[in-house]
């Protein structure tokens, strides 16, 4: 199985500020990545699929690059309704979920 | 309008069984793959199983491959996972979440529904 590490675990931020988190797969996946973000006791929301493709609705402020084994989210101008946990998901084999980031106030 | 609403989800003894099901609406059902998702209380997403658009074809998590069972009923657009064995650490809300592709097979989840609660606990 593809086994996928996230870092960092938790990113204090302000709001504002760019944030940056990484995906890095054990064995190359191509482009096939996807990146969920969840509130608490909430369903997860899909933002980008495909590396870098932003789901219809979903803010500009989200975007994601890489492909084969690195890949990035990236949070442009942090908003108050971005502290959450972000999740990545590799779907070339498997559909088994990264550890997640929590965003949280800094 | 588009979306997913599980039920099923209870108290139950170790060793017990449970099934879950999940309603679709506002989509064409039987084109997409559709999968189980849990997560425990404070923990991470852990992906549980996938069917395919037809239902010929099924994947399981290590984790509870030969416990549980992902079925669907195109008829009546209901997703279903039947549970046996059932163990403390199945404790989790389990999610049903809709492929982002019809027919297509390599696929991120676009629609999820609510979640229903599933504790294992004697």
């Amino acid at each position: 199985d593809i086994q996928m590490t996230q870092s960092p675990s938790t990113l204090s931020a302000s709001v504002g500020e760019r944030v940056t988190i990484t995906c890095r797969a054990s064995r190359g996946i191509n482009k096939w990545l996807a990146w969920y973000q969840q509130k608490p006791g909430k369903a997860p929301k899909l933002l980008i699929q495909e590396a870098s493709s932003l789901e219809s609705g979903v803010s500009s402020r989200f975007s994601g690059s890489g492909s084969g084994t690195e890949f990035t989210l990236t949070i442009n101008t942090l908003q108050p309704e971005d502290f959450a946990t972000y999740y990545c998901q590799p779907y070339s084999e498997n559909w088994m979920f990264g550890p997640g980031t929590k965003v949280e106030v800094k | 309008e588009v979306q997913l609403l599980e039920s099923g989800g209870n108290l139950i003894q170790p060793g017990g069984s449970l099934r879950l099901s999940c309603a679709a609406s506002g989509f064409t059902f039987t084109t997409y793959v559709m999968a189980w998702v849990r997560q425990a209380p404070g923990k991470g997403l852990e992906w549980v199983s996938t069917i395919s658009d037809t239902g010929f074809s099924t994947y399981y998590a290590d984790s509870v491959k030969g416990r549980f069972t992902i079925s669907r009923d195109n008829s009546k657009n209901t997703l279903s996972l039947e549970m046996n064995s059932l163990r403390a650490d199945d404790t989790a809300v389990y999610y049903c979440a809709k492929g982002s592709l019809p027919r297509g097979f390599i696929v991120a989840f676009d629609l999820w529904g609510q979640g229903t609660m599933v504790s294992v606990s004697s």
